[in-house]
């Protein structure tokens, strides 16, 4: 079975600094690997997804995130943040043939003035 | 937005009673998910539906919980006899199933709060 560790909880950055939000996962098979946010009282909205390929991964609102196979991990960046990017982060694992998303607890990404 | 509409977005019961959410996914979405979320975790698989076949159930999945997709287009999921425990959010997912690594478009959730 597969599983997700985001390793912390709370993320709080100033605004314009770099971030980077934790994220390794458990699986003897392949997968694919996904980060989501949500921000306050609304559902989940897809930043980005690994399926095959280059392992730098590009997604919305200037975010990227790097597979590294030997490190099992799928770390989220963001050179500059914005007050704007403040939600919770959730990274989600899927194996190759499987039909659910198993996700982490989340991290929350606070970004100050 | 992701073209998946859920319904009610917030519901209040009372313990005891039923409740029944709605999933309308767009039409390609021919898998359909559903997971809970409770304040500070992440979403937990609830079950699954390739077009109107219920494919995989979670052990989350209590006999009060019952999941349908009739026409496989729209999905409803009935709680019966609530408890205070079934407070959470309900996310219903859409999927369009091309390959293993079909990106899920979640909708915007629906609230269950139970007093």
């Amino acid at each position: 079975a597969q599983s997700v560790t985001q390793l912390d909880s709370q993320v709080p950055v100033f605004e314009e600094a770099p971030v980077e939000l934790r994220c390794n996962y458990s699986s003897s098979v392949s997968v694919y690997l996904f980060w989501y946010v949500q921000y306050p009282n609304q559902g989940l909205q897809l930043l980005l997804k690994y399926l095959s390929g280059s392992t730098l991964v590009k997604g919305i609102n200037g975010f990227e995130a790097e597979f590294n196979k030997s490190q099992t991990s799928f770390h989220l960046r963001k050179p500059s943040v914005h007050i704007s990017d403040t939600a919770e982060y959730f990274c989600a694992v899927k194996t190759g043939g499987g039909n659910k998303l198993t996700f982490g607890t989340g991290t929350q990404l606070k970004v100050e003035l | 937005d992701t073209g998946v509409s859920q319904d009610p977005r917030h519901k209040i019961t009372k313990r005891g009673q039923n409740v029944t959410f709605r999933c309308d996914p767009i039409s390609e979405h021919n898998r359909l998910y559903w997971y809970r979320q409770t304040l500070g975790q992440g979403p937990e698989f609830l079950t699954y539906f390739q077009n109107e076949a219920q494919l995989e159930k979670s052990r989350l999945l209590s006999d009060r919980f019952s999941a349908e997709r009739p026409k496989g287009s729209f999905s409803t999921l009935e709680i019966q006899r609530t408890e205070q425990g079934d407070s959470a959010m309900y996310l219903c997912a859409g999927g369009d199933g091309q390959g293993s690594g079909n990106t899920i478009y979640f909708g915007e959730g629906s609230w269950l709060t139970v007093v």
